[in-house]
């Protein structure tokens, strides 16, 4: 079956480092692959998908590369700010089917 | 409506009381899904609608938990004789329906359910 492994947080970084969140995959095919961000007492908002693979992703300063030799889909961002402080869920859709596949969640915190 | 949209966003009950959890779905989207998020954790699946049937309800934590879905509109999961357990943010989110894989879903803001 169809699984979304990511890291395990929380991450702790200062404003304006490098963010790194991974997350590999198991799936059937070519599914399309999602980030989703939620922030504090809020629900999930979709930041970011690619549906076929060497697809970028982009929003917001994050991006993420659809890659199917290593089944990955690592979310990065180049200088992070204290607002990006959230949970960050990777998850995938099969072509045949309706359901998403989320990863675990992985929490960021950035400290000014 | 323009997003999809959530009832109550807070519910306070008494152990062992019934509660029921609306959602309205973003009009033309075919498919609702139902996940509940307990304190810290990630997504637990609960239930999944095509129009108005439910394919998938493998996600159903026991036979306090049932769901139902009019008009392929409005949802509605009702929880019975409510413990502590259950005690989480519900989450509702739609979506367009079978083949449209390029879709992810629209989540709501979620009920927040606390029972005491």
């Amino acid at each position: 079956g169809n699984s979304v492994t990511q890291m395990e947080g929380p991450v702790t970084l200062s404003e304006e480092a490098f963010l790194t969140i991974n997350c590999t995959y198991t799936a059937t095919g070519y599914p399309s692959l999602f980030w989703y961000v939620q922030y504090p007492g809020e629900g999930l908002q979709l930041l970011l998908k690619a549906t076929k693979a060497d697809d970028k992703g982009s929003n917001k300063g994050f991006e993420a590369t659809y890659r199917k030799e290593t089944t990955s889909f690592h979310l990065e961002k180049g200088s992070v700010q204290v607002s990006d402080s959230a949970v960050y869920f990777c998850a995938l859709r099969s072509p045949a089917g309706n359901m998403l596949t989320f990863g675990g969640g992985t929490r960021l915190m950035v400290k000014p | 409506g323009a997003g999809v949209s959530q009832s109550p966003s807070n519910k306070v009950t008494e152990k062992g009381k019934d509660v029921e959890l609306r959602c309205d779905p973003i009009s033309g989207h075919t498919a609702l899904y139902w996940y509940r998020q307990s304190l810290g954790q990630g997504l637990e699946f609960l239930i999944y609608f095509q129009g108005n049937s439910a394919p998938d309800k493998s996600g159903l934590p026991s036979d306090r938990f049932s769901a139902e879905r009019t008009g392929g509109s409005v949802s509605t999961l009702t929880i019975q004789r409510t413990q502590q357990e259950d005690s989480a943010v519900y989450l509702c989110a739609s979506s367009f329906g079978g083949g449209t894989a390029n879709y992810g879903y629209t989540f709501g803001s979620g009920t927040r359910l606390t029972v005491v």
